[in-house]
């Protein structure tokens, strides 16, 4: 079955240090590929989309995501976390021929003065 | 350009009863999907309108059924709602064409509780 792994449900990273967030898909077609981000009791907002076009994206609020398809991975960092960047972390799949996202079960990003 | 909009904020219903969301589309989109986001766990897809027409279904039953009307504004209807429906009933629209990755922009969600 189509599925999209996030590994670390949560994450915990001081101000300032490295965030890393991980995400692999399970297909030997490189679907499409975003990440979105959820605030507590909001709606998602998009942080970045791969879309074949390059494999390094940047996105919004300093995030930026590496496609690999050898190892099948979108991997999600930024260089230097700010306490605003805690939130709800989720990567989303577009698979081909389908048209409705599929979502990890998400990463609960934490950020510690 | 508005984004997607969705209403009421929070619902409370009880088991057995029924009910509507609503969702206005970004403008210029053509295409709506619904998911649903349980507490704690990733949203999971309902189902997609297409030009007022269902374009896929996820794993949920017939109980919960949708519209899409001419100016590409949604309805998400759940009949005799059951505890397990307490749930963030998301929409999203998107402009589905040929050669797109269809981007989802989401609205900001209803939270149905279900006591």
């Amino acid at each position: 079955a189509q599925s999209v792994t996030q590994l670390g449900s949560h994450v915990s990273v001081s101000e300032g240090a490295l965030v890393l967030l991980r995400c692999n898909y399970s297909s030997s077609v490189p679907p499409y590929l975003f990440w979105y981000v959820q605030y507590p009791n909001q709606g998602l907002q998009l942080l970045l989309k791969y879309t074949s076009a390059a494999t390094l994206v940047k996105g919004i609020n300093g995030f930026e995501a590496e496609f690999k398809k050898s190892e099948t991975s979108f991997h999600l960092t930024k260089p230097s976390a700010h306490m605003s960047d805690a939130a709800e972390y989720f990567c989303a799949v577009i698979y081909t021929g389908r048209r409705a996202l599929t979502f990890g079960s998400g990463t609960r990003l934490q950020v510690q003065p | 350009e508005t984004g997607v909009t969705q209403s009421p904020t929070h619902l409370i219903k009880t088991r057995g009863q029924q009910v509507t969301l609503r969702c206005s589309s970004q403008s210029g989109h053509n295409t709506v999907s619904w998911y649903q986001q349980a507490l704690g766990q990733g949203p999971q897809f309902i189902f997609q309108y297409y030009r007022e027409e269902e374009n896929g279904r996820g794993n949920f039953p017939p109980r919960f059924s949708g519209l899409q009307f001419p100016n590409y504004s949604s309805e998400l209807n759940v009949n005799a709602l059951e505890l397990d429906d307490s749930a963030l009933y998301l929409c999203a629209s998107s402009l589905a064409g040929r050669g797109r990755e269809d981007t989802q922009y989401f609205g900001p969600g209803t939270r149905l509780t279900v006591l």
